[in-house]
């Protein structure tokens, strides 16, 4: 079974301190693996797939990257708006089954001005 | 920016009760989804759908469950009779293919009473 774990399971930073979330994983055959933010009350918001070990992606103070067992989500001089729970997802399998996400539970992230 | 669309944002129902939650995709996206979310956990993958059928299920989408897209623009999944343990925030989801991010909707509370 695909298995996912988040840490930490809460983060408070001060405006400008960088940090990095955690996402370990444990599938047979990674399809892809995928960051959204989640704000209280709303659907997942799609941040970014990576899909191989060594892979990176960047989109303003947010850098995700890939090994073969975690994913890291830097977050760099944070702001009050950044606040929100972090969700890593895995999609593994193989053939024509198992595109479905398999989800952490997910780092509350509050950053304070 | 494309949204998916979900109605009613927040339904009460009696327990034993039909439920019908709405689902409008973004409109070129070829793959449907639904996942829910109980109160403090992790987000749980329900069901995919594709070309009129359901291409993948959870064990927990079971007999009282069903989805349907009965148009071109709407997606809808049914719980036949409703129990406490369905109360959860129910998402909507579509993507152009099944390998790179979905595109949540703002979900549907459910509560059933």
């Amino acid at each position: 079974e695909d298995q996912v774990t988040q840490s930490p399971e809460a983060l408070r930073l001060q405006e400008g301190e960088s940090s990095s979330l955690n996402c370990s994983y444990t599938v047979s055959g990674l399809r892809g693996l995928f960051w959204y933010r989640q704000d209280p009350g709303k659907g997942p918001e799609f941040l970014f797939t990576l899909y191989s070990a060594g892979e990176e992606k960047e989109k303003e103070r947010l850098k995700a990257t890939l090994t073969k067992k975690e994913s890291f989500l830097h977050i760099t001089a944070p702001k009050p708006e950044d606040s929100a729970t972090y969700l890593c997802a895995v999609q593994a399998g193989s053939g024509g089954s198992n595109y479905k996400l398999t989800f952490g539970k997910g780092t509350l992230l509050t950053v304070n001005p | 920016e494309p949204e998916v669309t979900q109605t009613p944002s927040h339904q009460v129902t009696q327990m034993g009760q039909e439920v019908i939650l709405r689902c409008v995709p973004i409109s070129n996206h070829l793959y449907f989804y639904w996942y829910r979310q109980i109160l403090g956990q992790k987000v749980e993958f329900l069901v995919s759908f594709y070309n009129n059928e359901i291409s993948e299920k959870s064990e927990i989408f079971d007999d009282q469950f069903s989805v349907e897209r009965p148009d071109g623009s709407n997606f809808t999944l049914k719980i036949r009779s409703t129990k406490l343990e369905d109360s959860a925030m129910y998402f909507c989801a579509s993507s152009v293919d099944r390998a790179n991010g979905y595109t949540f909707g703002s979900g549907t509370r459910l509560t059933v009473v």
